[in-house]
């Protein structure tokens, strides 16, 4: 089935440091969801993207949506250490069916030193 | 905040047993999800219901089954429980949204089961 992948698997930064991670689909999303997973809790919902070239901020993260809607990214500028935990993009148009089934990518473990 | 409840938080049980973990919530969402997901791993789909008596198995096939009785509870159970069980699972919610659009899901805090 469609696969999404999200790269790094895990990095590590300075408080104070930019963060970016990266999903890729073989093919076209009609949306892409990102959640925030801390650590010992439970996916918190971000943002959804919906339109090719979407960019979206919500404080210090960006959120972009590629042109061919195959590619997502998440940015962080100057993280602190309540960034810290796993980030998954997520597709929720799994198996092409309109029924919001969730496909998650593999997740980024990012991990901040104070 | 979203009221999705999921009991028991922690459970440790021995090879055999049969076990229910319990997932309701109050929003009154006709979608429900169950995840499985290992320490440090992406989640996994292995049950969803699009609303009273509608269930289907997802991606991950897994030995448990579920039922959907309630708009509001959406319980798992594993007949016999083997170590290869052993796994967070999370329970989820959302509501319908129309004109192709997806909406968020709500999670649970997650059950940690381990067999032993």
């Amino acid at each position: 089935g469609q696969q999404v992948m999200q790269i790094p698997q895990y990095q590590h930064v300075q408080e104070g440091e930019d963060f970016t991670t990266y999903c890729n689909s073989s093919t076209t999303l009609s949306n892409i969801q990102w959640y925030k997973q801390r650590p010992g809790g439970h996916p918190v919902f971000l943002i959804q993207l919906v339109k090719s070239g979407e960019v979206k901020k919500q404080k210090r993260l960006t959120f972009q949506f590629g042109e061919a809607k195959k590619n997502s990214s998440l940015h962080i500028t100057a993280t602190q250490t309540t960034d810290v935990g796993t980030y998954f993009c997520a597709d929720p148009n799994a198996g092409g069916t309109s029924y919001g089934k969730l496909t998650f990518g593999q997740g980024t473990i990012l991990t901040v030193h104070p | 905040e979203a009221d999705i409840y999921q009991t028991p938080r922690y459970l440790v049980i021995g090879t055999g047993k049969k076990i229910t973990l319990e997932c309701s919530q109050t929003m009154g969402h006709d979608k429900m999800y169950w995840y499985q997901q290992d320490p440090g791993m992406e989640l996994h789909l292995i049950h969803y219901s699009y609303g009273v008596n509608s269930t289907e198995k997802g991606d991950l096939s897994s030995e448990s089954t579920v039922s959907r009785i309630r708009t509001e509870h959406f319980p798992l159970t594993l007949e016999s429980a083997r170590p290869s069980h052993t796994s967070q699972y999370l329970c989820a919610s959302s509501e319908w949204a129309g004109g192709g659009s997806y909406n968020e899901q709500f999670f649970g805090p997650g059950t940690r089961l381990t067999v032993l």
